[in-house]
């Protein structure tokens, strides 16, 4: 079992619609999660972070983490053509102070918000 | 905004070549890494740099691999002799706090092309 699966996609919608990306994960010392929007040969830009579990809003964007269940989702409100990307989770360990533990990636959703 | 900034933007070597990617993290951060990412595959991590040496590195990162700070400024991933499947957009993030705290700043990345 693949230690972060997402499915890749493509998902396709219309523009207004509710967006929902999920993934799962099998490793459950994992504490930080994390979303990535990446367009087309750029480099992944941070959408969203979560400590634990819980809810997290910013504007049309809402993360979930159900850490009993290892799953994260995002949901994107009002979704616009501009939302077309791949969207990435990520995640990693509790920070252990003396360094910095690696981020493991999902494979990433390819989204396409038709206008 | 600041940005972490990656040079060359695309670098095409021999198989067997030594070759340096450069980076400029975010001014006061003090966490670095490399990540690359293989066309078509996931995000996948190789080292992380504190305090002046690797914090931790990935299976993938083996003894061809090698990372320096040489100056306040630049972070620079050596690869010692390129193979063939080496090739792939290699991708320099930094932090402020480690992972946990606001995620990373990626650059937007080196496509290296190994032939």
């Amino acid at each position: 079992q693949k230690e972060v699966e997402q499915d890749p996609g493509p998902l396709s919608v219309p523009e207004g619609a509710i967006v929902s990306l999920n993934c799962t994960y099998s490793n459950s010392a994992f504490q930080y999660f994390m979303w990535y929007r990446q367009y087309s040969r750029k480099g992944p830009e941070l959408l969203m972070y979560t400590y634990s579990s819980g809810n997290k809003e910013d504007g049309r964007f809402t993360a979930q983490v159900d850490k009993s269940s290892k799953y994260i989702s995002l949901f994107i409100r009002d979704s616009q053509p501009s939302d077309s990307a791949t969207y990435l989770c990520a995640m990693s360990r509790m920070y252990s102070g003396g360094g910095a533990d690696g981020l493991t990636f999902g494979k990433g959703t390819h989204l396409i918000i038709q206008p | 905004e600041p940005e972490v900034t990656q040079t060359p933007s695309h670098q095409v070597t021999q198989m067997g070549q030594e070759v340096i990617l450069r980076c400029v993290p975010i001014s006061n951060h003090l966490y670095f890494y490399w990540y690359r990412q293989i066309l078509g595959q996931k995000v996948e991590f190789l080292v992380s740099f504190y305090n002046n040496e690797i914090s931790e590195k990935s299976e993938i990162f083996d003894d061809q691999f090698s990372v320096e700070r040489p100056d306040g400024s630049n972070f620079t991933l050596k690869i010692r002799s390129t193979k063939l499947e080496d090739s792939a957009m290699y991708f320099c993030a930094s932090s402020d706090g480690g992972p946990g705290k606001d995620g990373y700043t990626f650059g937007s990345g080196t496509r290296l092309t190994v032939v």
